[in-house]
């Protein structure tokens, strides 16, 4: 069964603190993605990836860096956590196929409160 | 640009109740349409797409036509069940090459036995 999948489920880290999401996906897909997901505000990309070693801002990449060094593994940075950090983070990927046709396949979440 | 709105929930039914969950989009040429769920503790998994104009998308009994002249993507199903409590996401993906989806806010189903 093809996944994606999360390193954490659960962090909760204090104040300052540097935290590291990563994110793993074995269906070889090009494209991969980080979303925050808060109530009443839905799916908020924050950074997109398309390629190794290419990145490309989402709609709120303020406090946060990715890092693409292979095709299979996304890492989401917090330089320094703050409490409105406080989130759950969905990591996603596609494939490059047919234009306009393509399906992100998530993974569970990574619930992160900060302190 | 492009966007999805979706109907404000909880929507909240009995079991074996017929659902509705509106959603409509703004997008030029020729958007593909994509209806997600999401059940407590998951990440969203794909329900059902559809890529061309009056295209039926359909899986697990749901069912959502690409409507272009309403610019629609309702999602129906005939007979909800309480598993199907989930929050239900409408998305597009704009043609042009564009691989980043456009998210509507979602909308939570509740139904009760």
């Amino acid at each position: 069964d093809v996944k994606v999948t999360q390193s954490s489920r659960y962090l909760v880290k204090r104040t300052g603190e540097k935290v590291f999401l990563e994110c793993v996906q074995d269906m070889d897909h090009e494209n991969m993605f980080w979303y925050r997901q808060d109530p009443g505000l839905g799916l908020r990309l924050i950074y997109f990836s398309y390629d190794v070693k290419m990145k490309e801002k989402g709609d709120i990449p303020e406090g946060y860096s990715v890092s693409r060094e292979k095709k299979e593994r996304f890492s989401l940075i917090l330089e320094s956590a703050s409490t409105n950090q406080t989130s759950m983070y969905l990591c996603a990927s596609s494939s490059q196929g047919a234009t306009g046709a393509n399906v992100l396949t998530f993974g569970a979440g990574s619930r992160l409160t900060v302190l | 640009g492009n966007s999805v709105t979706q109907m404000e929930g909880p929507v909240t039914l009995s079991e074996e109740a017929f659902l509705t969950i509106n959603c409509t989009y703004t997008a030029t040429g020729y958007p593909s349409l994509f209806w997600y769920v999401q059940y407590p503790g998951e990440g969203l998994q794909l329900l059902l797409k559809a890529t061309k104009a009056d295209d039926k998308g359909s899986n697990k009994g749901f069912e959502a036509t690409y409507r272009k002249e309403t610019t629609s993507f309702h999602l129906e199903k005939g007979s909800v069940q309480v598993s199907d409590s989930a929050v239900y996401f409408c998305a597009l993906t704009a043609s042009g090459g564009s691989y980043i989806p456009t998210f509507g806010r979602g909308t939570s189903l509740i139904v009760h036995p």
